[in-house]
């Protein structure tokens, strides 16, 4: 079955942390990227990748980093996490067409809480 | 800058009536236009997307949407809700010349009432 896994589903830690989030799709795409849902701000993007050792910053990259050693992986990991990181968070993978995500398909999210 | 727009936060309908979902866009070369559907406690699903070509699209569960170039608008349509539409639906944008970012609305939150 083609998919998206993230992995935890949840996951309550404590400020400055250490923590990584792992992100896996089985469909061959080339781009990946991250997402964090707020209420009444909708998906805003963390980071993007278009291929292999090829990242970039989306909208609101600050407090995150991300690598791209391989095509099917891609960890968001946060490196000192701090409360306003609290959000559920989305990893997608897509296939392109000019460069833009033809189709994300999406994981089922990853609900983080920083006290 | 680039936004896409979705002016109603909630939209309430009854079963079996039309629905309408609005989606605005300022974007400063050719868009290309998504819609996704989010239901509770899931991740988000494609329902349709506009690359080219004819403007009116159609995805799955029944939805249309037609592109209006002259009015930046990717209104999403059904001719009869049911009551497992109800769900949030987000509209997004993407262009090859932003950076290949990708940008989506804040979503409309959708009510169907039996």
């Amino acid at each position: 079955e083609a998919q998206v896994t993230q992995n935890p589903r949840y996951l309550i830690t404590v400020t400055g942390k250490k923590l990584t989030v792992t992100c896996s799709q089985n469909m061959n795409h080339e781009y990946m990227s991250w997402y964090r849902q707020d209420p009444g701000l909708g998906l805003r993007q963390i980071y993007y990748s278009m291929n292999v050792e090829v990242t970039d910053k989306g909208d609101v990259p600050e407090g995150y980093k991300v690598s791209r050693k391989e095509k099917r992986n891609f960890p968001l990991i946060l490196e000192s996490p701090s409360p306003n990181q609290t959000s559920l968070y989305f990893c997608a993978s897509s296939s392109t067409w000019g460069r833009v995500p033809y189709g994300y398909t999406f994981g089922s999210g990853t609900r983080l809480t920083v006290v | 800058a680039q936004s896409v727009t979705q002016p109603d936060i909630h939209i309430t309908v009854s079963e079996g009536a039309s629905l309408e979902l609005r989606c605005n866009y300022s974007y400063g070369a050719t868009p290309y236009l998504f819609w996704y559907v989010q239901s509770p406690g899931q991740g988000l699903q494609l329902l349709l997307k506009y690359f080219s070509g004819d403007t009116l699209v159609q995805g799955i569960k029944g939805f249309e949407a037609e592109f209006k170039r002259s009015q930046s608008s990717f209104n999403l349509r059904k001719p009869s809700v049911h009551w497992s539409d109800a769900a949030e639906y987000f509209c997004a944008v993407g262009a090859s010349t932003t950076g290949n970012q990708f940008y989506f609305g804040t979503g409309t939150s959708l009510t169907v009432i039996p």
